[in-house]
């Protein structure tokens, strides 16, 4: 089955510094890789996503680029805010198939 | 659409008692999973269904853990006996497959506390 490994699992910055996560997959059929957002206390929710056929997609401050050869993806964050503060987990899937997540990272944004 | 409805939000026991988490999917979803989130363990998902029938129940822990889903519109997750060790956040999903790209929608969480 898929294995998603996810890097760091704390990364903390500096409003404004750019974030970056990094997951690897291990499954060569996975073609959607979406990220999920949890802010303390609350439920996972998904902020962007990207299929293999796409190198890069950007939704604002937020990007995710996808390296299929390498089998690993990121998500990179611009001019962070606290508001940012929250675990974003990665997850990699074979079209509808059920995703499978990685272990999550805390990013915490210090004002 | 109310979203992913779970219900209690918080539940507190002690060791030995049953538990029972409840969970009402997003109308129209086919897909539900079961979920328990721990700092150790990260994001762990249990079981999920397909139209009501279990698919994989691989991740469920042990025999205490048993999860059923009678119609298309709730799913109980039980624990018996529960043990200090199954305390967690228990998270139930739901997503509509194959062109949705299984997007999952989350519920609250329930936060269980065995004593």
């Amino acid at each position: 089955g898929e294995n998603v490994e996810q890097h760091p699992s704390t990364l903390s910055v500096q409003e404004g510094d750019s974030a970056v996560i990094k997951c690897t997959y291990s499954d060569s059929a996975s073609n959607y890789f979406p990220w999920y957002k949890q802010e303390l206390g609350k439920r996972p929710q998904l902020i962007i996503d990207i299929r293999s056929n796409v190198g890069e997609k950007k939704d604002q401050r937020i990007a995710v680029t996808l390296n299929k050869t390498a089998k690993h993806f990121s998500l990179h964050i611009t001019e962070t805010q606290p508001e940012d503060s929250a675990v974003y987990f990665c997850a990699a899937s074979e079209g509808s198939y059920i995703p499978t997540f990685g272990r999550g990272t805390s990013l915490i944004v210090h004002p | 659409d109310a979203g992913v409805i779970q219900s209690p939000r918080h539940e507190v026991t002690e060791m030995g008692q049953e538990v029972t988490l409840r969970c009402k999917p997003i109308s129209g979803h086919d897909y539900l999973f079961w979920y328990r989130q721990t700092m150790m363990r990260g994001l762990e998902l249990l079981i999920y269904f397909n139209n009501n029938v279990p698919i994989d129940d691989s991740g469920m822990p042990e025999d205490r853990f048993s999860a059923k889903m009678p119609n298309a519109s709730f799913s109980t997750l039980k624990i018996q006996p529960s043990e200090p060790r199954d305390s967690a956040v228990y998270f139930c999903a739901s997503s509509r497959g194959v062109l949705a790209k299984n997007i999952q929608y989350f519920g609250a969480g329930t936060r269980l506390s065995v004593l």
